[in-house]
């Protein structure tokens, strides 16, 4: 069966460090992949998403990027923290065969900068 | 541009008691899909229950159930029994190219 992975759980970081978020999933091949942030009392915002190794998508432009270097590994990444960076951040996967598509998101990571 | 609107921020049920939340959605395409999604407190998104707007036909799963008004762009979900795991925050999200969320409904089980 297929899984997700995402980690870390909590994030605490300060003001201009930077950010590595990773996401893996298993028991499937050539996913779509999806990062969302969840700001507090607020719905979910797509934040890129990926049909392929190497070809990503930015839906909201802000100092995140992301990278997908292997088929099901979603990374989500900054040089340098905002304050406004402070979110919960979800990653998600999708079948393309499937339709229409489900996503299956991860447990989640709250990051709050400092 | 395609917009979903929550308009109940929180909800409270009777344990064994229905109830329904809502959701209406803004758009000009003919063809697209809708989903509740369940984020309890461990914070995982969990899919309830999905739509395709093609179908006439209501969606069912289990307990859950939707009222879907195509003509006046609505899309509430109806809990049955509801039992007291089913307390979380619940989203209504519209899918035609990507998946646009409402801001939730945050749904109280009482014993």
């Amino acid at each position: 069966s297929q899984t997700i992975h995402q980690w870390p759980a909590t994030l605490v970081q300060p003001v201009g460090s930077p950010l590595s978020l990773e996401c893996t999933v298993e028991g499937t091949s050539n996913p779509n992949l999806y990062w969302y942030r969840q700001a507090a009392g607020r719905g979910l915002q797509l934040l890129f998403y990926s049909v392929g190794i190497g070809q990503i998508s930015s839906e909201v432009p802000q100092n995140l990027s992301a990278s997908r270097p292997q088929d099901r590994q979603f990374i989500l990444s900054s040089k340098k923290l905002l304050l406004s960076d402070s979110g919960f951040y979800l990653c998600a996967w999708s079948s393309p065969q499937d339709s229409p598509e489900k996503l299956f998101f991860g447990s989640g990571t709250q990051l709050s900068v400092l | 541009a395609q917009t979903v609107t929550q308009s109940q921020p929180e909800m409270s049920v009777q344990e064994a008691e229905t109830v329904t939340l809502s959701c209406t959605y803004d758009t000009s395409e003919s063809d697209y899909y809708l989903f509740w999604y369940k984020q309890p407190p461990s914070r995982q998104m969990i899919l309830v229950i999905r739509q395709e707007a093609y179908k006439q036909q209501n969606a069912t799963e289990n307990r859950f159930s939707v009222n879907f008004q195509k003509a006046a762009k609505s899309f509430s979900l109806k809990i049955s029994d509801s039992q007291l795991g089913d307390a979380a925050m619940y989203f209504c999200a519209y899918r035609r190219r990507d998946l646009i969320f409402g801001k939730g409904t945050k749904l109280s089980v009482k014993p």
